[in-house]
Parts: structure tokens; C-alpha cells; sequence
């Protein structure tokens, strides 16, 4: 069975750092990318970044690009996102999602969510 | 930027068919996933690659695309089918693909 765990969401102060990880299990994880999407409350779905099986390819939101970093492990079967200078709009419910391929495709599991609240 | 555009919402009466659409400029030559998400649950993805369906998605749920717009139909729409729908693409017409989803839609079953 496919799971994936996200954890490392909190409150944190607009401007400070978090690090998010996710924890996957029931598939082989260096064969599919992976990615995280974010939905903000009561809002649609974002994506935010995406990286490919190698971590040869890796893709970032303009929303995102500069503050945030993508990186998986595949020892480990992990996946992180480090995020930086965040900013109150980066509050959001953050999703890790396993890609169907390697690069390039849909998203065919999702966890539960980490929740970020940016806030004074 | 690559923009979707999705209706706000649908409404359908149960064992009707519902069409939740996706516009974006030459969607037809891009493949278009998409998902469903009931209220405090995670999305699934419910059909891929303009057409195709996960194991486990019943065949009610089928897409197609074509020029400009994308649909999803329901087909004999249930009670459990009440959740917002997005659409998803790739944008890899630059150097840096990245990834677009639709606002999404809230398809009520009346």
C-alpha cells in the first residue's frame, strides 16, 4: 500500500525558515517523481515544486522560485521541501504527491497534508 | 503564463450526467489529468492522460479533450460524487516545465 507522510508543518514568523519532509512507503521511490502541491484555506490547488526520479529535473511555481528548495533522498525514501523568507500567502495545507512516471505526468497519491501558518 | 479555466460550479440531479470543462489555449495538444476532492480529504486522480482511469475509479467517470477545451463527464451521478473537480496540465512549452491546475469546480448533486 502506497503512503506518504508529510510532517514538519508548524507556525513560524513571516520572514523564518521551515522544512517540510515526507515519508514514502509501498512503492519504489526512486523510479517516480515527486512533487508538492499546496492549498491555501478555502482556495483551489497550487503546485509548488516537482522533482524528478534522478533529481535530474526540477521545477518550481513562480511563486515559490528563489525562497523555496526542493531535494529527495532516495536512501531514505524521502522527500523534502526547505522553505525560506516565507511569506503570509505561503500559509497553506502542503500536499506531497508521487508522480506516475519519472518526469511529466500526473500525481496518483497524495498524503494527508502538513499544514503551514505564516503569522506574526 | 498557462491559464485553465474551469466553471465555478455544476449542479446535476442524481442519474443525471455532469460535463465540468477546462479551457486553455490549445489544451487539445497537452494531456490533461484530473482530480476529485471531497471536503477535508486529499485529491485522487480520477482520470489521466485525457482519457484514461486508475484502477478503482468506476467507468462513470471518463475525458476527453480536444481544441481548446477539456471535459470531464460523470456519467449517472450519485450522491458520492458531490466534491470539486480540478484539471491539471504541463506547461512545458519553455525550458522549465511547470505544472497548472484549473481554479476548480463544486459539482453539487441536487
Amino acid at each position: 500500500e502506497v503512503q506518504l507522510v508529510e510532517s514538519g508543518g508548524g507556525l513560524v514568523q513571516p520572514g523564518r525558515s521551515l522544512r517540510l519532509s515526507c515519508a514514502a512507503s509501498g512503492f519504489t521511490f526512486d523510479d517516480y517523481a515527486m512533487h508538492w502541491v499546496r492549498q491555501a484555506p478555502g482556495k483551489g490547488l497550487e503546485w509548488v515544486s516537482g522533482i524528478s526520479w534522478n533529481s535530474g529535473s526540477i521545477g518550481y511555481a513562480d511563486s515559490v522560485k528563489g525562497r523555496f528548495t526542493i531535494s529527495r533522498d532516495n536512501a531514505k525514501n524521502s522527500l523534502y521541501l526547505q522553505m525560506n523568507s516565507l511569506r503570509a500567502e505561503d500559509t497553506a495545507l502542503y500536499y506531497c504527491a508521487k508522480g506516475v512516471r519519472k518526469w511529466l505526468a500526473s500525481f496518483d497519491y497524495w498524503g494527508q497534508g502538513t499544514l503551514v501558518t505564516v503569522s506574526s | 503564463s498557462y491559464v485553465l479555466t474551469q466553471p465555478p460550479s455544476v449542479s446535476v440531479a442524481p442519474g443525471q450526467t455532469a460535463r465540468i470543462t477546462c479551457g486553455g489555449n490549445n489544451i487539445g495538444s497537452k494531456s490533461v489529468h484530473w482530480y476529485q476532492q471531497k471536503p477535508g480529504q486529499a485529491p485522487v486522480l480520477v482520470v489521466y492522460d485525457d482519457s484514461d482511469r486508475p484502477s478503482g475509479i468506476p467507468e462513470r467517470f471518463s475525458g476527453s479533450n480536444s481544441g481548446n477545451t477539456a471535459t470531464l463527464t460523470i456519467s449517472r451521478v450519485e450522491a458520492g460524487d458531490e466534491a470539486d473537480y480540478y484539471c491539471q496540465v504541463w506547461d512545458s512549452s519553455s525550458d522549465h516545465p511547470y505544472v497548472v491546475f484549473g481554479g476548480g469546480t463544486k459539482l453539487t448533486v441536487l
